[in-house]
């Protein structure tokens, strides 16, 4: 059975700090994605990591990919409040009944003066 | 454009009874899938649909829980004699084919009293 586990559950930041989350998976598969959701709303897709080694940015984020040691991370640089929310990480494949995704249980980040 | 679209927003049901929540598919997308989110949880796969069929139900956690998709967009998910387990929020996503991403709608909150 597929597992996927996100640590910390919970994250308290300091503004202005760097963090970095993590998510690790039990089986191999195709693609690893990371979505954001804040309170009471859906989830917002912020990368898709396809191979090993992938390493996307976006603004203050940065995700990587080890396959190998069915690894990624999620590196925050000089935290904002505005990143305050509900981070999950999920793995899936790309076709067919593989596409299902299998989400982790997420980490919420709270970003304090 | 127009983002999934799930309907009603929030659902309050008595135990036992019947009821259906709707999901509008991005334009175009054509694969469907639905989640169930508890709080404090990762969202949880319950059926994919490619087209007009279910190419994978194994989420569906009994017999009482059944969804529709029959001219290959809207679909359907319809739940008979609700339990106040089922109480959660039920998310829809779609994915166009060649693209990795699942959009995900805002889901509908059912409470069953």
């Amino acid at each position: 059975e597929l597992k996927v586990e996100q640590n910390p559950l919970f994250l308290s930041m300091q503004e202005g700090k760097n963090y970095t989350i993590y998510c690790n998976y039990s089986t191999t598969s195709d693609r690893l994605y990371w979505y954001r959701q804040d309170p009471g709303k859906s989830l917002e897709s912020l990368f898709v990591l396809l191979s090993n080694g992938a390493v996307k940015q976006e603004g203050r984020l940065m995700a990587s990919l080890d396959t190998k040691a069915r690894l990624s991370t999620l590196h925050i640089t000089a935290a904002v409040h505005d990143l305050s929310a509900t981070y999950f990480c999920a793995v899936g494949g790309y076709t067919g009944a593989n596409s299902k995704l299998t989400f982790g249980k997420g980490i919420t980040l709270s970003v304090r003066p | 454009g127009a983002g999934v679209s799930q309907t009603p927003s929030n659902k309050v049901t008595e135990k036992g009874k019947y009821v259906e929540l709707r999901c509008d598919p991005i334009s175009g997308h054509t694969a469907l899938y639905w989640y169930r989110q508890s709080l404090g949880q990762g969202p949880e796969f319950l059926i994919y649909f490619q087209g007009t069929g279910a190419a994978d139900d194994s989420g569906l956690p009994n017999d009482r829980f059944f969804a529709v998709r029959p001219e290959g967009s809207v679909s359907t998910l319809k739940i008979q004699r609700t339990e106040r387990g089922d109480s959660a929020v039920y998310l829809c996503a779609s994915r166009d084919a060649g693209s990795d991403t699942q959009y995900f709608g805002p889901g509908t909150r059912l409470t069953v009293l």
